[in-house]
């Protein structure tokens, strides 16, 4: 599993954007880069997974760079609701789902 | 469609104790992942059941055990408590294969308090 390195803390203001950055350099061919969110005393929930250049949902996006050693979750027009722990997994054929200490994001008013 | 489903949502046990954990997964999801995070911290990997086998599990003495029954639900079970166990332990569960790969989807999980 793919070593991951995340910003230990952020602080936005409501209705900026944000981007949070996780570089994972020994990143394989075969990796998937995961990202969950996590808000105080509940399970992580699946915020969105890709591959490579971009990736966009409802609620997130991801970008990846060619060289995939690094990737970025961009939160748009963040809330006081967004206010969580944001966790990065890189890896393929792994027989564990391991969870790094994530980014934990304050959204102040 | 039902979640991931954990019981009970909070226990409290004495020192010494025994403590079972359960964990309902999403109907068609086989395998169980189980993790320990204490207050403030981060997720510690605890046990991966896939297919009613044990196939891998974290950094934790052998009073940390669990079991994967034919309708893929599971338990965890705790031995001899001691205080530092008091964490909230959570359940997820993925339709199988790679675990990274496929979406992970968490219960509300147990607090478990050790006094």
């Amino acid at each position: 599993l793919a070593k991951t390195t995340q910003p230990i803390s952020m602080d936005s203001y409501e209705g900026q954007e944000v981007n949070i950055t996780c570089s994972h350099n020994n990143i394989a061919t075969n990796d998937y880069i995961t990202w969950y969110q996590q808000f105080p005393s509940q399970g992580p929930r699946f915020i969105i997974q890709g591959y490579k250049t971009k990736v966009t949902n409802e609620v997130a996006s991801l970008f990846i760079p060619a060289d995939r050693k690094s990737s970025t979750l961009s939160l748009p027009r963040v809330s006081l609701s967004d206010t969580a722990v944001y966790y990065c997994l890189v890896g393929y054929n792994t027989d564990k789902l391991i969870f790094g200490t994530g980014t934990r994001l304050q959204v102040f008013p | 469609e039902a979640g991931v489903t954990q019981s009970p949502t909070h226990l409290i046990k004495t020192r010494g104790q025994q403590a079972t954990l359960r964990c309902s997964p999403i109907s068609g999801h086989t395998s169980v992942y189980w993790y320990q995070q204490a207050l403030g911290l981060g997720l510690q990997f605890l046990l991966w059941y896939d297919e009613g086998e044990e196939r891998n599990r974290g950094n934790f003495p052998p009073r940390f055990s669990g079991r994967q029954f034919p309708n893929y639900s599971s338990e965890l079970n705790v031995n001899a408590l001691e205080l530092e166990d008091s964490a909230l332990y959570l359940c997820a569960s993925t339709q199988g294969g790679v675990p990274v790969n496929t979406e992970a989807f968490f219960g509300q999980g147990t607090r478990l308090t050790v006094v």
